[in-house]
């Protein structure tokens, strides 16, 4: 099994530009999510998702969207690119909600400039 | 008070050595707890989950204490390859999915 694959794994946008992180897993996992980590902080959950067709906001929603069409996609949205925005972004999955832990893919590494 | 808290280190360890490290966590509603391991610009890798009895992986003991709120792990006869930033993470519970991460504990084995 591939497990959680992110792509790309690495990005460079301009300020203002969209982009779409994707993410896919092929585990059946019902449980889906995004966070970012930044230097000296923890990650940090964005959106997530309990099954397709359900999304809700994480601790740091704004800026970005989401949407569960299938089991196995949960893309990331990027409105309008700020630089606050330069981060790594990891996509997790899970079977069971929280009870035996996340798998995350290998993430994203985006830069705004 | 931050959500989880934990000490960033970095802890210098000799190989062979045993070492500690703890967390503390300040949602009660948290029902799922667990230790990530991070390498340099990777992806966080589940260690262990950590259960109230307390549990053991081979090397690696984790305890919860749910009325103080705190969990610990504990790695003996420590490797180099152990050297990494050890992430303690609670699920967000209350009805709510996703994962709250502390900022790690980053672990150095010295030969």
């Amino acid at each position: 099994n591939a497990g959680v694959t992110q792509t790309p794994k690495f990005q460079v946008l301009k300020t203002g530009q969209s982009m779409t992180l994707q993410c896919a897993q092929d585990m059946n996992h019902e449980y889906m999510s995004w966070y970012r980590q930044d230097p000296g902080m923890g990650l940090r959950l964005i959106h997530y998702s309990v099954g397709a067709g359900i999304t809700d906001q994480g601790e740091v929603p704004n800026g970005y969207n989401v949407s569960r069409s299938t089991t196995e996609d949960f893309p990331l949205r990027l409105l309008s690119a700020a630089p606050s925005q330069t981060s790594v972004y990891f996509c997790a999955s899970s079977l069971v909600q929280g009870a035996r832990g996340y798998t995350f893919g290998s993430g994203t590494r985006l830069t705004v400039v | 008070r931050k959500e989880v808290e934990q000490d960033p280190g970095p802890f210098n360890v000799p190989e062979g050595a045993t070492v500690a490290f703890n967390c503390t966590y300040s949602n009660s509603a948290s029902q799922s707890f667990f230790w990530y391991r991070q390498d340099c610009r990777k992806e966080p890798k589940l260690l262990m989950s950590v259960y109230s009895s307390g549990n053991e992986d081979g090397r690696f003991t984790a305890q919860l204490n749910r009325a103080s709120q705190y969990i610990s792990l504990l790695i003996r006869d420590s490797k180099l390859s152990d050297s990494a930033t050890y992430l303690c993470v609670v699920n967000r519970g209350g009805g709510a999915d996703g994962l709250t991460f502390g900022k790690g504990t980053h672990l150095i084995i010295q030969p």
